[in-house]
C-alpha cells in the first residue's frame, strides 16, 4: 500500500514551458487535492476533486488546470510556467466524511 | 468556510507540555477540527481530529470547548523531534470537501 505517490520529485522549467504533475492514490479515496507551498509559507489549495469526474477551484487556481483521470489519479498541469509558480506541490487524498487527508511527498518545481 | 487563526510561532523546551490554540469563530455545525504536523521537506501528517469535548490519542490531546469556536492541541512532554509546523484545519462539512489550511504554528523545541 503506497498511499499517495507523486511524480516527478523535482523539476526545473523555463518560463513558458508546460508540464504535468502526476498524483496517484491506492486507498480508494473519493477526494483528491492539489496544494502549493512557497518557502516558509503555509499550504494553499489550488484545485480539488470531490469525486471522480468533478473538479473545483481552490484558493489559487489561476495558471493551473487539473484532470481527475479516474478515481486513483489526479493531475495538475501548468500550461505556461511562470517564476511565480516556483513552489513545492503537494497532492493529498481523503476517504469519506470524518476522514483525514493523506499527503504525498511533494514535487519541488523551479521555474527559471 | 471557517477561517482559522493560530500563533505564528512558539518556543518550548524538551519535557514541557505545549498547548497550541486555534481560533475558528465561524465553524459550521458539521465541521470537524483536524490538526496536522509538517516537518521540513515533507507533506503534512495527521495528528488528531475531533468534533467536541476532548480527544486523546498516543500522540496528543485535543480540547474543544462547548461553543467550538476554538480548539487547543496539547503535546505532552515534547522532544526535539516535535519541532515542526502545526496546522489547524476546520472543515469536512457535509456540503463541501474544500479544505483550506491556515498559516500554521512553527514550534521550536530547545534542549
Amino acid at each position: 500500500n503506497a498511499g499517495v505517490t507523486q511524480t516527478p520529485k523535482f523539476q526545473v522549467l523555463k518560463t513558458g514551458q508546460s508540464m504535468t504533475l502526476q498524483c496517484a492514490q491506492d486507498m480508494n479515496h473519493n477526494s483528491m487535492y492539489w496544494y502549493r507551498q512557497d518557502p516558509g509559507m503555509g499550504l494553499r489549495l489550488i484545485y480539488y476533486s470531490a469525486s471522480e469526474g468533478t473538479t473545483d477551484k481552490g484558493e489559487v487556481p489561476n495558471g493551473y488546470n487539473v484532470s481527475r483521470l479516474n478515481k486513483r489519479e489526479f493531475s495538475l498541469r501548468l500550461e505556461s510556467a511562470a517564476p511565480s509558480q516556483t513552489s513545492v506541490y503537494f497532492c493529498a487524498s481523503m476517504g469519506g466524511r470524518g476522514d483525514t487527508q493523506y499527503f504525498g511527498p511533494g514535487t519541488r518545481l523551479t521555474v527559471l | 468556510l471557517a477561517k482559522t487563526t493560530q500563533p505564528i510561532s512558539m518556543d518550548s523546551y524538551e519535557g514541557q507540555e505545549v498547548n497550541i490554540t486555534c481560533s475558528h469563530n465561524n465553524i459550521a455545525t458539521n465541521d470537524y477540527i483536524t490538526w496536522y504536523q509538517q516537518f521540513p521537506s515533507q507533506g503534512p501528517r495527521f495528528i488528531i481530529q475531533g468534533y467536541k469535548t476532548k480527544v486523546t490519542n498516543e500522540v496528543a490531546s485535543l480540547f474543544i470547548p462547548a461553543d467550538r469556536k476554538s480548539s487547543t492541541l496539547s503535546l505532552p512532554r515534547v522532544s526535539l523531534s516535535d519541532t515542526a509546523v502545526y496546522y489547524c484545519l476546520v472543515g469536512r462539512s457535509y456540503n463541501t470537501d474544500k479544505l483550506i489550511f491556515g498559516t500554521g504554528t512553527r514550534l521550536q523545541v530547545f534542549p
